[in-house]
């Protein structure tokens, strides 16, 4: 298994507070993101990082900020939680093979971040 | 834009049945294409793959081959265990030349396994 933790694993906090989480790895990959998983929309990109201070936006990024200082940590911020906000949180990694037509980008995921908005 | 569609759960069947999970897809170039598998509390595991045409990717008996003419990537297996029962995510990466950008997923498809 990929080396990828998340932390903390399960969190209920309130509306209005800032909430950070965090995502390890210990496989130096160079892209690192960001999703939210729902029940019925899936899994849906947040943000992700290419390299140390480089990161864009995704799917769903509004109410949300990140950072990334080292390749190894890659940190979500709420920065005034909302009930919307109460997901399951998904950490996941990727390093290409090869820059080539048919490269695989498959990416590994963390365990998981239980987030609970009241 | 790029979308995956699959077969809307929850499938029950029985141990030793057979499994078929639909997957298709919309996408331009040269997409890559996934499985994932999902048991309860945890996070996605890469089940299989497939990066090009008529590839077919295969994992704990579980296969699925890359159809571009039908733009399917189903998922098979010929014998479920009741340890199969998951989530299961078909998933595209948009193109070879995009490196780092969002893997796009089905919305899952629920296996329950009976004994």
């Amino acid at each position: 298994d990929a080396g990828i933790t998340q932390s903390p694993r399960h969190k209920v906090t309130e509306t209005g507070t800032p909430v950070t989480l965090r995502c390890h790895q210990t496989e130096n990959h160079r892209y690192m993101y960001w999703y939210r998983q729902d029940p019925g929309h899936g899994l849906r990109l947040i943000h992700y990082s290419y390299g140390v201070k480089d990161t864009d936006k995704g799917e769903v990024s509004d109410g949300y900020s990140v950072s990334r200082s080292k390749t190894e940590d890659f940190l979500l911020t709420l920065e005034s939680a909302t009930s919307s906000q109460t997901s399951v949180y998904f950490c996941a990694i990727s390093e290409p093979e090869s820059i080539s037509t048919y490269s695989s980008y498959e990416q590994y995921f963390g365990p998981g971040t239980r987030l609970t908005v009241t | 834009g790029d979308s995956v569609t699959q077969m809307e759960g929850p499938v029950t069947l029985s141990e030793e049945a057979f499994l078929t999970i639909n997957c298709t897809y919309t996408a331009t170039g040269y997409p890559s294409l996934f499985w994932y598998v999902q048991y309860p509390g945890e996070g996605l595991q890469l089940l299989l793959k497939a990066t090009k045409a008529d590839d077919k990717g295969s994992n704990k008996g579980f296969e699925a081959t890359y159809r571009k003419e039908t733009t399917s990537f189903h998922l098979e297996k010929g014998s479920v265990q009741v340890s199969d029962s998951a989530v299961y995510f078909c998933a595209l990466s948009p193109s070879a030349n995009q490196a780092g950008t969002a893997l796009i997923f089905g919305k899952g498809t629920t296996l329950s396994v009976s004994s």
